[in-house]
C-alpha cells in the first residue's frame, strides 16, 4: 500500500487565496520532500524537511512535519494563477539500505483560478 | 542548474518492438532512477542505479531492464513492448545520499504509446 497520501485529491481556490495540502504516512521517515508537476512535464523538487525539523520555510510555501501523526501539510500562500499544478510528497524511508528511494503519494492536483 | 535530458518527449511503438528510453544527466549525479506515473497510480519506481554498472530493481521492474555504463547516461529497455507498458515515464538523478537525503531532479519524460 501507498507510504504517502495526499488530501484532498483535488482542490480549486481563487488567486490571492491560501491553498492547504496534506500529506499522511505510514512508517519511520528519514525526510520528507514535496514535488510539483506542471501538466506534462516532470516533477520540480521543492521543499525537504527533516524527520527532526518542524516547520521549513521557502518564498511563499510553508511546510509542516507532525512526526508523531505520521503527517506533513504544505502551504501555499497568496497562490498564483502559475501555481496551478500537482503536488506530491514523497517519503524516505528511515530504514532499509537503498539509497535515495522515496517513495511517492499520488498527489492532490490544485487549479487556481484568476 | 541541473539538467535531466530525456532523448523523446513522445514515442510510438507496436507490441513486440524493443524500446530504448534514453536519459542523460549534467550534473555528476551517481543515482539515477526510471519511474512511471499512470493516472490514479501516481509515481512508481522501475529500477534505480547507484553506480555505473549497477542497478537495483524497483517496485515494479518486470518486462524491463536498463543500462548504466557512463555515470550520465541511465537507459531503460522494454524488451518486448506490451500496450500495458504505455505510460509516462519519468528519470531522475541525484546525489549520493543517505535514504533519500537528496532531493530528485527530474527530466520532462517521455509519452510513450504501445500500440
Amino acid at each position: 500500500s501507498q507510504q504517502g497520501e495526499e488530501d484532498p485529491q483535488a482542490l480549486s481556490i481563487q488567486e490571492g487565496e491560501n491553498a492547504t495540502m496534506n500529506c499522511s504516512y505510514k512508517t519511520s521517515i528519514n525526510n520528507l520532500q514535496w514535488y510539483r508537476q506542471n501538466s506534462g512535464r516532470g516533477l520540480v523538487h521543492l521543499i525537504l524537511i527533516r524527520s527532526n525539523e518542524r516547520e521549513k520555510h521557502s518564498g511563499r510555501l510553508r511546510v509542516t512535519l507532525d512526526t508523531s501523526k505520521k503527517s506533513s501539510s504544505l502551504l501555499i500562500t497568496a497562490s498564483r494563477a502559475a501555481d496551478t499544478a500537482s503536488y506530491f510528497c514523497a517519503t524516505a524511508l528511515n530504514y532499509g539500505g537503498s539509497q535515495g528511494n522515496l517513495i511517492f503519494g499520488k498527489g492532490t492536483k490544485l487549479s487556481v483560478k484568476p | 542548474d541541473v539538467k535531466v535530458t530525456q532523448s523523446s518527449r513522445y514515442l510510438v511503438k507496436r507490441t513486440g518492438e524493443k524500446v530504448f528510453l534514453e536519459c542523460v544527466q549534467d550534473m555528476d549525479h551517481e543515482n539515477m532512477f526510471w519511474y512511471r506515473q499512470d493516472p490514479g497510480l501516481g509515481l512508481r519506481l522501475i529500477y534505480f542505479s547507484y553506480d555505473v554498472k549497477m542497478k537495483e530493481k524497483g517496485d515494479i521492474p518486470e518486462g524491463y531492464s536498463v543500462s548504466r555504463e557512463k555515470k550520465e547516461r541511465f537507459s531503460l529497455i522494454l524488451e518486448s513492448a506490451s500496450t500495458n507498458q504505455t505510460s509516462m515515464y519519468l528519470c531522475a538523478s541525484s546525489n549520493r545520499g543517505l535514504r533519500g537525503s537528496s532531493p530528485l531532479h527530474f527530466g520532462n519524460g517521455t509519452r510513450l504509446t504501445v500500440t
